[in-house]
């Protein structure tokens, strides 16, 4: 089973529409580490944010913002008033335990295009 | 400037040949990581390694070899056992330092390698 669903594939908007990303994730420990990932069409990841299982808080960086809920184990990304250079795709990652080199399990990615 | 540098960025083989993919890392970072990522689809995890000298299958190891003899450099043979290996190579690392245990802390990528087999 898939530890980490993205279920939109691709997603089309027209520039400074908002857009959400959905993110689920499914584990058993109670320490887990989420993450999301920008890939531009260079191909190179590029790290946004991580949340830890403890801290539900959301957090808000400029236009980008995160909503983690553990309740429904979801980490959603929302791009407010979006820009063509915000096109790219997008991936959710969980880890599991404390110890590095533990696994990275990433979602399939979701592909953002914004349409000026 | 400290990062990750993967080369050759574009890479051709011929069917039945070995091909290594360079990963080099300057940010002293313990683990390092290989992951195959296909047109449409997520990263799947190839190999990892924690520290020099060891290392552990990921989820699609067969066809695949890997080396961790300094703790910068973590080299990806491809070999001709592997029967689709046309794909998009991603090389990370991740500190083993850090508040909240060490999984807290991000994987930092290279600029990945792209394979074609001709």
């Amino acid at each position: 089973a898939q530890k980490v669903t993205q279920a939109q594939t691709e997603i089309s908007v027209v520039e400074k529409e908002d857009v959400t990303l959905d993110c689920v994730y499914e584990t058993r420990d109670t320490t887990y580490y989420l993450f999301w990932y920008k890939q531009p069409p260079s191909g190179e990841l590029v790290f946004l944010i991580r949340r830890n299982s403890f801290d539900e808080q959301n957090e808000i960086s400029g236009r980008y913002s995160w909503n983690f809920q553990k309740s429904t184990s979801s980490f959603n990304f929302t791009i407010t008033a979006s820009q063509v250079v915000d096109s790219a795709v997008y991936f959710c990652a969980l880890s599991e335990g404390w110890y590095t080199g533990n696994q990275f399990y990433f979602g399939t990615g979701t592909s953002l295009t914004v349409i000026p | 400037d400290g990062g990750i540098t993967q080369s050759p960025k574009y890479l051709f083989r011929k069917e039945g040949q070995n091909v290594t993919l360079s990963c080099e890392q300057n940010l002293n970072h313990d683990a390092m990581y290989w992951y195959r990522q296909d047109p449409g689809q997520g990263l799947r995890l190839i190999y990892y390694s924690q520290i020099v000298n060891d290392f552990q299958k990921g989820d699609i190891a067969e066809g695949y070899s890997v080396s961790r003899e300094k703790k910068e450099s973590f080299p990806l043979t491809v070999t001709s056992a592997q029967k689709n290996p046309t794909a998009f190579y991603l090389c990370a690392s991740q500190s083993g330092t850090g508040s909240g245990g060490a999984s807290y802390n991000e994987q930092f990528f290279g600029p990945g390698t792209r394979l074609t087999v001709l």
